[in-house]
């Protein structure tokens, strides 16, 4: 079974600019968490779909940020326009229908490093 | 207060080591724990789950919880070189998991 992909690996731009970042869930996966982790941290949820609605968005700084998930698949997260406080690690994960119990699976992460 | 509290090491131990991991949470209607494994530049990955106060035994790994003091530790026996990586509690109540800051364990050859 293929695990959750991210793209790109790496990202280093300058502050003001905008990047986006890619994910693709484990197939047959309602539920789809899009996560910040700063360095020393562990990872704080920024926002949570089901299926392609939006479940919790409350941490998601949306004057800057955004994300959708076109069909209930593959989802898109935007920083627009970048701080230096959004260098980070951007980790996706998807479990089968949300629930608690429901394990969660992460992806390797995008590395963002804003200058 | 930080809804999890976790010391984030490094935490040095020889290999064959007994590891002791310590989480401390502050919402009594946290109900489910977790523990996550994260290798350097990977993603976190479930370790051991538990749902009640007690122990839950997993080869090497015990993870146990307390509600009544709000604690939550994972021991790790017979420790090798491959357990090195950071460790995160997590706990939910319902939906939003909550991760601690991780504790990052060194197990030297």
């Amino acid at each position: 079974e293929a695990g959750v992909a991210q793209s790109p690996r790496y990202k280093i731009i300058e502050k003001r600019q905008s990047v986006a970042f890619w994910c693709n869930p484990i197939s047959g996966h309602a539920t789809l968490y899009w996560y910040q982790q700063i360095l020393g941290q562990g990872p704080k949820l920024l926002i949570q779909f089901q299926n392609n609605g939006v479940v919790d968005d409350s941490q998601l700084p949306k004057d800057r940020f955004s994300a959708e998930r076109l069909k209930g698949v593959d989802s898109t997260l935007k920083i627009q326009p970048a701080k230096l406080e959004d260098s980070a690690v951007y980790l996706c994960a998807s479990s089968l229908l949300g629930r608690a119990i429901d394990t969660q699976y992460f992806g390797p992460g995008t590395r963002l490093t804003v200058l | 207060q930080k809804e999890v509290e976790q010391d984030p090491g490094p935490l040095s131990v020889p290999e064959g080591a007994i590891v002791s991991l310590n989480c401390t949470y502050s919402n009594s209607a946290f109900q489910y724990f977790m523990w996550y494994r994260q290798y350097s530049r990977k993603g976190p990955e479930l370790l051991m789950y538990t749902y009640s106060s007690g122990n839950k035994e997993d080869g090497r790994f015990t993870a146990q919880v307390d509600k009544s003091s709000k604690y939550i530790s994972l021991f790790i026996r017979d420790s090798q070189p491959s357990d090195s990586a950071t460790y995160l509690c997590a706990t939910t109540g319902f939906q939003k998991l909550v991760f601690g800051t991780g504790t990052r364990l060194l197990v030297s050859p």
